[in-house]
């Protein structure tokens, strides 16, 4: 099956400050997911992404399907954007399977 | 438009018992597939189901169970509970293949 790897696992920021995560996946997919993990286990969707660039407010993400990769941008973190981050990418021929990666868990400090 | 919604939210069981979990889709969404997630392994496919069809399986045991009715809700069994089987137990429906998945909230399973 599909691979995918998220770096890092862990990020501590303080509020206001930059950062990227990054998704590698083993082989072609057609489409990928961002999701945002609230404390309270909520999964929600960021971004459906399977290639090219998308913003919604401060976060932003790119997928470049040829290099087997994604990226997510959190611009001028706040305190709410604390939680964990999961890139999921979708088995070909299939509708609800999807593999995902690790997460990385990400602090913000005030 | 409701979203995904899974119940209970919170289920306490005793090794040995069985226990049924319940998700109701986003509405016109007919697949619906099951994770389970740990500490340990993190999310992991459990089934899909479309038209009452399973179309997938992860893999897990076959203590793991699953159906879906013909207004796509779905249910999953685990009989014969384990300890291991702790675990946040998330439900997801999609519209169609080139759309995003949408989760539940989740069933918070604690076996004791």
């Amino acid at each position: 099956g599909i691979q995918v790897e998220q770096s890092p696992p862990d990020l501590i920021l303080q509020e206001g400050a930059n950062s990227t995560l990054r998704c590698n996946f083993s082989d072609s997919v057609n489409n990928l997911q961002w999701f945002h993990q609230n404390p309270w286990g909520q999964l929600i969707n960021l971004f459906y992404i399977p290639s090219g660039t998308k913003q919604n407010g401060r976060l932003s993400a790119t997928t470049v399907a040829t290099e087997r990769y994604s990226l997510l941008y959190i611009s001028s973190s706040q305190t709410t954007d604390s939680g964990v981050y999961f890139c999921a990418v979708r088995e070909t021929d299939s509708w609800g399977k999807l593999q995902f990666g690790a997460g990385t868990q990400v602090v913000v400090t005030p | 438009k409701a979203g995904v919604t899974q119940t209970p939210r919170y289920l306490i069981k005793t090794r040995g018992q069985q226990v049924t979990l319940s998700c109701s889709p986003i509405s016109g969404h007919r697949s619906v597939s099951w994770y389970q997630q740990t500490p340990g392994q993190g999310l992991q496919f459990l089934f899909e189901y479309f038209s009452e069809t399973q179309r997938n399986k992860g893999n897990f045991p076959g203590r793991f169970s699953g159906r879906q009715f013909s207004n796509s809700r779905s249910e999953m069994n685990v009989s014969t509970l384990e300890l291991g089987d702790s675990a946040l137990y998330l439900c997801a429906s999609s519209l169609s293949q080139d759309l995003p998945l949408h989760f539940g909230n989740g069933t918070r399973l604690t076996v004791t």
